[in-house]
């Protein structure tokens, strides 16, 4: 399974933009990345995903570099609520390979008022 | 509302007394899978299933059992819990694919003594 690698935390200013690294160094052509993140005693809650392009939602921005080795999660301004475990992992499209899936430990986003 | 139920959301139990911690969605989806969570570990994912009588293993199967009758239930069966596996356990579904992505349930507590 390929597998991500993300910084164990970070911090950030309230309503300040927020970049989350994610490095997919052996990501295959089918991969979708996406990301998840989890609030503090609640269930993972999906964030965004994409394969090649950038993608833009009401949540967030999602940076794909152009070899796709690594993405990058952008919260555009931070909020108290954003502080989570962000997650990112890859979903493989070949046949069946999107079932198995790696979470890793995660960023913990800490946000100051 | 779609979503994803889980039950019970806590369960204090005995080491080698069966449980079920049940799973069931709304979404019609093909997907479901059951994770685990512990401190300093992460999610990890136990068992998933890409439809109706389609399972297979996660990175940590051991001492678990799945069954997937109905498209919308995916119990999570411990012939003999032990203390190990005392831990927050997660349900998620999604569309069959990479290309969606998955919703999750509240969680479910179980403490194995």
């Amino acid at each position: 399974d390929a597998k991500t690698t993300q910084p164990n935390s970070m911090e950030s200013n309230e309503e300040e933009p927020v970049h989350l690294p994610c490095n997919h160094s052996t990501i295959s052509g089918t991969d979708y990345i996406h990301w998840y993140r989890q609030l503090p005693s609640q269930g993972p809650e999906y964030v965004i995903h994409g394969l090649t392009s950038n993608v833009n939602n009401r949540m967030a921005s999602l940076a794909i570099a152009e070899d796709r080795k690594s993405s990058t999660l952008i919260l555009h301004r931070a909020t108290l609520r954003d502080a989570a475990v962000y997650y990112c992992i890859l979903r493989g499209a070949g046949g069946t390979s999107y079932g198995k899936l790696t979470f890793g430990q995660g960023t913990i986003l800490t946000v100051h008022p | 509302e779609a979503q994803v139920t889980q039950n019970p959301r806590y369960l204090i139990t005995v080491t080698g007394k069966k449980l079920t911690v049940t799973c069931s969605q709304n979404m019609n989806h093909e997907y479901m899978s059951w994770y685990r969570q512990d401190p300093g570990l992460g999610l990890r994912q136990i068992y998933y299933s890409m439809n109706v009588e389609v399972t297979d293993k996660g990175d940590v199967p051991e001492g678990y059992k799945v069954s997937r009758k109905e498209k919308r239930n995916f119990p999570l069966i411990l012939e003999s819990p032990s203390p190990n596996q005392t831990s927050l356990y997660f349900c998620a579904s999604s569309l069959q694919g990479a290309n969606y992505e998955q919703f999750f349930g509240p969680g479910t507590r179980l403490t194995v003594l």
